[in-house]
């Protein structure tokens, strides 16, 4: 157990829709990345949020945002939906220190569109 | 732009034998390289990393990784491989700026066969 949690497990929902995936990082760290792990596109970073503040974007789509609350937990909102954003959704976190930064990944939350 | 390619889809080992899962990557700077596993329906899981010092890295589950910079290459070793071994291996790099996010290599899945 990594100590990062995501939930839902599991979401089906149809195209168009819009869904919220939601990620608590391992108590102390203040780094969040979200990831997206697809057959066609394999294992894609999105974006990252820092104490609060976006600090990096990776290949996130405009229908797609992400925030991270005081508390540190992140949501990650994905809209508009189509049948090609079907994927694993990872988050990760980390510490601040940069020198030792392996990131610490969730178990997933696996999106279904139909 | 930093890139990690791994060459081969699949490896195929026999349970007692070493095992080499190889990764080149391509990034300007110094490389920070990771290697994470990845278990049927659950999430990466860190195995070790390369920052600076010995080109030879120490992990879990015994596995070690050499870092090689003249052929730009961080291959994942363990000299007896476990059919509990068999899973999905990625590499990964991160180049230090400001996002420290992660770059993926397209993933090789390990079997291991008693």
């Amino acid at each position: 157990d990594s100590g990062v949690t995501q939930t839902p497990k599991h979401l089906i929902t149809a195209t168009g829709q819009r869904v919220t995936l939601r990620c608590s990082p391992r108590s102390g760290d203040l780094s969040v990345y979200w990831y997206q792990q697809s057959l066609d596109q394999g294992l894609q970073f999105l974006i990252q949020y820092y104490n609060g503040e976006e600090r990096a974007k990776g290949n996130i789509l405009e229908r797609f945002s992400a925030q991270q609350f005081p508390d540190l937990h992140s949501e990650l909102n994905l809209s508009s939906l189509e049948l090609g954003d079907s994927a694993l959704y990872f988050c990760a976190s980390s510490t601040r220190d940069y020198l030792n930064n392996e990131q610490f990944f969730g178990p997933g939350t696996r999106l279904t569109v139909l | 732009a930093q890139s990690v390619a791994q060459p081969e889809d699949q490896v195929n080992v026999a349970e007692g034998n070493p095992l080499t899962v190889k990764c080149t990557y391509s990034v300007s700077g110094n490389p920070y390289l990771f290697w994470y596993v990845q278990y049927p329906n659950r999430g990466l899981q860190f195995l070790l990393k390369y920052i600076t010092g010995d080109n030879l890295v120490k992990g879990s589950y015994g596995f070690e990784a050499e870092f090689n910079k003249s052929q730009t290459s961080f291959h994942l070793k363990k000299p007896s491989a476990l059919v509990s071994d068999s899973a999905l291996y990625f590499c990964a790099v991160r180049v230090n700026n400001a996002g420290n996010m992660l770059t993926f290599g397209g993933g090789t899945r390990l079997m291991v066969k008693p």
